[in-house]
């Protein structure tokens, strides 16, 4: 069975234009989640999708924002982006609606912005 | 607001040495928590899962331990090999308002093992 994979896996933007970043789930895996890792704050919560729908969102500015297909492919969207964004974007999916199956995670997204 | 903390942040080891790496977390009112490992520039592997009725899990060389009341998790890795080198992140499954779970991360411990 084919793992998580996120595309593209490096990417250089510079400051104020948007990127969109994309995840596959392992097949038959209904949840995605988003995750931010930097130095500093390691690994931080972006969102969560289960069917199409955001169930959970974490602590981050409207700039970014994320989807769900009905093939459960997700992408996540970053507008106006900032130095800050720079970071290892990762993609974790699971099969059911609970948290308490195992996450299985993508390579990541290399973002950096100049 | 749920925290995690792995202690140390890095631990250098010969080969061969048994070792324990901690996580603790301040809210005990978790679902599971999982240890991951990652290897430099790459995503997250899951090595265990701990659901929070349970008390460990063993998987190879490694063993997992959870301590729901006192906030505490170990990863006990024996017999230690180079390719055990990566940072070991531990992170606590945590029910948000919506109802909904989420994955609250630790910082990580860097582990080298040294041949």
């Amino acid at each position: 069975k084919a793992g998580v994979t996120q595309t593209p896996r490096y990417l250089i933007k510079t400051r104020g234009q948007q990127v969109t970043l994309s995840c596959s789930p392992i097949s038959g895996h209904r949840s995605v989640s988003w995750y931010q890792q930097t130095p500093g704050q390691g690994l931080q919560f972006l969102f969560e999708y289960f069917s199409e729908t955001q169930r959970n969102k974490g602590n981050f500015p409207g700039r970014f924002s994320g989807r769900q297909f009905s093939n459960s492919r997700s992408e996540m969207n970053v507008s106006t982006l900032e130095l800050g964004d720079s970071a290892l974007y990762l993609c974790a999916s699971s099969f059911g609606p609970r948290g308490t199956d195992t996450q299985y995670f993508g390579p990541g997204t290399r973002l950096t912005v100049l | 607001k749920q925290e995690v903390t792995q202690i140390p942040a890095a631990l250098s080891v010969p080969e061969g040495e048994n070792l324990v790496l901690n996580c603790s977390f301040t809210d005990s009112a978790i679902y599971n928590l999982q240890w991951f490992r990652q290897d430099p520039g790459k995503g997250l592997t899951s090595l265990l899962l701990i659901q929070s009725s349970q008390r460990e899990q063993t998987s190879g060389r490694l063993n997992a331990s959870l301590d729901k009341s006192s906030g505490r998790s170990t990863l006990y890795i024996a017999a230690s090999q180079p390719g055990d080198s990566a940072t070991y992140l531990c992170a606590v499954g945590t029910l948000t308002q919506g109802g909904s779970e989420k994955l609250v991360f630790g910082k990580g411990t860097k582990l080298t093992v040294n041949p």
